[in-house]
């Protein structure tokens, strides 16, 4: 079964709405997640790594202030799209690993389409 | 050079056959090797992790791993049309988290 959770699965919103998505570990503590954005056609993108506790530690050429991520429990990570503009449509995918040595596992995605 | 690559494809393989899809790595410090697979408009699903030399069974898919030639392969044996998906071969470094992701190989099986 899944070990990862994320929702919404579709997001369709006006252009100017900030955006929340949830991803969570379903049956173990999670101190790093990972948050990858994906355009058709094209290969995942890692945007930054989320950190349970710290600041989240965003990949070259991400803006931190458009992407907001917390990561307040071992199990939750969120990402916040802020003031999205249909540029920021894509599809969002969360993923975590049961410890440094163990594979990713990936949520179901987020599709985004900003209007 | 790309840090891990492979080809974009498409592959086509007639049912029944073996697939064969392969992936190469520039950093020599990478120590775990993973095959997810990707449907279209899904995320990915974990297909077989290895991280020592040699072969790696788990059904019909079996990873190599060759660290001495910086390659990884995964070979689908009896290759079904529920196969078909573009297949992503991710390295992780030593003491890193990261995943490195190849630009995925699309898998076609053929009925």
């Amino acid at each position: 079964g899944a070990v990862v959770s994320q929702h919404p699965s579709w997001v369709i919103c006006k252009s100017g709405t900030s955006v929340k998505i949830e991803c969570r570990s379903l049956d173990f503590q999670a101190t790093t997640m990972f948050w990858y954005r994906q355009f058709p056609k094209q290969s995942l993108m890692l945007m930054a790594t989320s950190n349970e506790g710290s600041k989240a530690t965003y990949e070259q050429g991400v803006e931190k202030d458009k992407f907001l991520i917390n990561h307040a429990s071992l199990t939750l990570s969120t990402l916040t799209v802020t003031s999205a503009h249909p540029e920021d449509s894509s599809f969002y995918i969360c993923s975590a690993s049961r410890d440094r040595d163990q594979p990713q596992h990936f949520g179901d995605g987020t599709r985004l389409s900003i209007l | 050079q790309k840090e891990v690559e492979q080809n974009s494809g498409p592959l086509s393989v007639p049912e029944g056959a073996i697939a064969s899809l392969n992936c190469t790595y520039s950093d020599r410090g990478s120590q775990s090797f993973f095959w997810y697979r990707q449907y279209s408009g899904k995320s990915p699903e974990l297909i077989m992790s290895i991280y020592s030399n040699g072969d790696k069974e788990d059904g019909r898919f079996t990873a190599q791993l060759n660290k001495a030639s910086q390659y990884v392969s995964l070979l689908i044996r009896d290759s079904q049309p529920s196969d078909s998906a573009t297949y992503l071969c991710a390295v992780k470094l030593g003491g890193n988290e990261k995943l490195t992701f190849g630009t995925g190989t699309r898998l076609t099986i053929i009925p």
